[in-house]
């Protein structure tokens, strides 16, 4: 068990719908991550908050966003939703917000859009 | 574009032997190196990492190497064993980033036969 929360652990939603998958970090990591994983693809960076603030953005499209909340925890929103953005949808989280930094990873979200 | 490969998908070992896996990257600028070790319907979980000031970093039965001449890393795990049979990620990551991402290979899909 690597103390990173991801909830739901599976969810089928329909194109055009908008869902929230949720984190809660580590206790005492103030950096979150979300990764995506596509069929046969490698994780995909999507984007880091550390600290409630926005650090690093990666191929994170317009239609998704993300925050993270005073308490740390960190919401990802995936809206008008197409059947391309059904993956594994993971989060992770660290420390510290730094580049040699070991993030530990969440079980993850599998999104189905139908 | 993939800043990280690892050009084998698959890899079979008999239990007792040497495992070798590879990944190569093509940004010079990476300089934190990491392996991940991941079990289906889990998430990744860290397995050992090298910095780039470094050639060789041991943890058990696990060592990388890294050639930064060749851009070119590799994870030796010594007696593999059935439980080390995962899908095993190599990521990088650079001090130039004002965030902190990891780009991750697709992945080798380690099997250790008895």
């Amino acid at each position: 068990d690597s103390g990173v929360t991801q909830t739901p652990k599976h969810l089928i939603t329909a194109t055009g719908q908008r869902v929230t998958l949720r984190c809660s970090p580590r206790s005492g990591d103030l950096s979150v991550y979300w990764y995506q994983q596509s069929l046969d693809q490698g994780l995909q960076f999507l984007i880091q908050y550390y600290n409630g603030e926005e650090r690093a953005k990666g191929n994170i499209l317009e239609r998704f966003s993300a925050q993270q909340f005073p308490d740390l925890h960190s919401e990802l929103n995936l809206s008008s939703l197409e059947l391309g953005d059904s993956a594994l949808y993971f989060c992770a989280s660290s420390v510290a917000g730094g580049w040699n930094t070991e993030a530990f990873f969440g079980q993850g979200t599998r999104l189905t859009v139908v | 574009d993939q800043q990280v490969k690892q050009n084998s998908p698959s890899l079979s070992v008999q239990e007792g032997r040497i495992s070798i896996l590879n990944c190569d990257y093509t940004n010079s600028m990476f300089d934190y190196f990491l392996w991940y070790k991941k079990y289906p319907a889990e998430g990744p979980t860290f397995l050992i990492s090298i910095s780039s000031i470094k050639d060789k970093n041991e943890d058990g039965r696990f060592t990388v190497f890294l050639n930064k001449s060749a851009k070119h890393l590799s994870l030796h795990i010594v007696p593999s064993q059935p439980g080390d049979s995962a899908v095993y990620f190599c990521a990088a990551s650079s001090n130039s980033n004002s965030g902190y991402a990891l780009n991750f290979g697709k992945g080798t899909s380690l099997l250790v036969t008895p």
